[in-house]
């Protein structure tokens, strides 16, 4: 199995300050045969099923706030929210969809500090 | 816009079987994947599995002996089986489009096993 690690297990940001996510894959989800990464960022906010916010590493959802985005290469891989605001409280993971089993990060929490 | 709609039980007992279904609305099954994914109390997400509207399915290991999923293209909808059910087993069950990413998902159905 592909194991998801993400950095830090939370963080408080304030308010229009930029927040960080790392996410570390234990093999590679770059399949070569068309360059893409096959990893995923998702937005969890509690009684809500999770939102997907990027995808192929960094290809934003359609109607995803550009202060959203993903970046990252080989098994390193980082959402960034450019200037958080409130409603961006949540649970964010991380995902893989390389191989199966698909597996998930353990998750970050980011909260207002 | 496609929606989805997990249903079945809220309560089962131990050693018994659980069995959901998702209902999608607004677009077809064919010719997507849909999956199944967990959530258990305070843990993070747990995929479980998914199946094309073919019927062709893969399951994870971890599940792969007590798992069962199904489609049914004439009712536009999916099933999951889980036997054997343990107190483990307890969670917020979702379905969603996708083999692959996610983007269309159920709200989810806490299924809470408990004698």
């Amino acid at each position: 199995d592909i194991v998801m690690t993400q950095s830090p297990d939370s963080l408080a940001v304030s308010l229009g300050e930029r927040a960080t996510i790392n996410c570390t894959s234990s093999q590679s989800v770059l399949y070569s045969s068309n360059n893409k990464y096959y990893l995923a960022w998702y937005q969890h906010k509690p009684g809500q099923p999770p939102k997907l916010l990027i995808y192929w590493a960094s290809t934003r959802q359609s109607g995803v706030p550009d202060r959203f985005s993903g970046s990252g290469s080989g098994t390193e891989f980082t959402l960034t929210i450019s200037s958080l605001q409130a409603e961006d409280v949540a649970v964010y993971y991380c995902h893989q969809y390389h191989s199966t089993p698909r597996t998930f990060g353990q998750g970050t929490r980011v909260e207002i500090k | 816009q496609v929606q989805l709609q997990e249903s079945g039980p809220g309560l089962v007992k131990p050693s018994e079987t659980l069995a959901l279904t998702c209902t999608v609305s607004g677009g077809s099954i064919s010719p997507f994947y849909w999956s199944w994914i967990r959530q258990p109390p305070g843990k993070g997400l747990e995929w479980i599995g998914h199946i094309y509207y073919s019927g062709s399915t893969n399951v994870s290991p971890s599940l792969e002996s007590r798992v069962t999923i199904s489609v049914d293209t004439s009712k536009n909808q999916l099933s999951l089986k889980l036997n054997s059910l343990t107190a483990a087993d307890t969670a917020v069950y979702y379905c969603a489009r996708g083999g692959l990413q996610f983007a269309s998902w159920g709200q989810g159905i806490l299924v809470t096993v408990s004698s």
